[in-house]
């Protein structure tokens, strides 16, 4: 299995709503992200875990949480989030510092 | 400051013609780069990168520290070539990938 699978592919949440964006690898890459990505813009980085651990935290609001319960598992739990919010969530994983990064296909996220 | 600049936002060429998109780099260290290609509607992935030096789908890529670029290149653009493409730079030691902010390559028939 040589791919990052994501889902909901589609999710349209009020900015009451709680509701996750779940990840899966079976790559054994042991870094994990989270990007996002609005339109014709390159992606940005939101978070990275290495070996489970929160590595790096790209000063993203706290309405948006991340989870690694396991090495091939990485959720984003989203509350309280602002039309703004909307983007396409990308997961990627890589063996580690400096190496490829393979991505999902994304969660179109939209915020009514 | 490290910086990927790909100065074309749009490239548009004819089947055949060949191909060069350009990517420059500002970073002190040893670049580890690479050339990500997203299709329409599909995700977004590795083309190849500068340590394989290898050919992928006919694109080349050569690292040219004098000129801090790495552009990609080939000879014979075919249709199923149009796509978005960004170089990106991995700083030495970190998870932060930098990328460029993107070409759109358009083939025409």
């Amino acid at each position: 299995d040589t791919e990052v699978t994501q889902t909901p592919k589609h999710l349209v949440m009020g900015m009451t709503n709680k509701k996750s964006l779940k990840c899966e690898q079976h790559m054994g890459h042991r870094a994990m992200y989270w990007y996002k990505q609005k339109a014709k813009k390159p992606p940005e980085l939101m978070f990275v875990y290495s070996y489970e651990k929160l590595s790096i935290n790209e000063s993203v609001p706290s309405r948006f949480s991340p989870e690694c319960p396991n090495s091939s598992l990485l959720n984003l739990h989203l509350h309280a989030l602002q039309p703004e919010d909307s983007a396409l969530y990308l997961c990627a994983s890589s063996q580690g510092v400096r190496a490829a990064i393979y991505f999902g296909e994304g969660s179109w996220l939209t915020v009514v | 400051a490290q910086r990927v600049t790909q100065p074309e936002k749009l490239l548009s060429v004819f089947k055949g013609a060949p191909v060069e998109l350009k990517c420059n780099y500002s970073y002190s260290g040893s670049p580890e780069l690479f050339w990500y290609v997203q299709y329409s509607r599909q995700r977004l992935q590795l083309l190849l990168r500068h340590i394989s030096r290898e050919s992928i789908k006919g694109f080349t890529a050569d690292l040219n520290k004098g000129e801090t670029s790495f552009h990609l290149k080939k000879p014979f653009a075919q249709e199923e070539d149009s796509a978005m493409y960004y170089c990106a730079l991995n700083p030495t030691g970190g998870f932060k990938t930098i990328f460029g902010a993107g070409t759109r390559l358009f083939v025409k028939a």
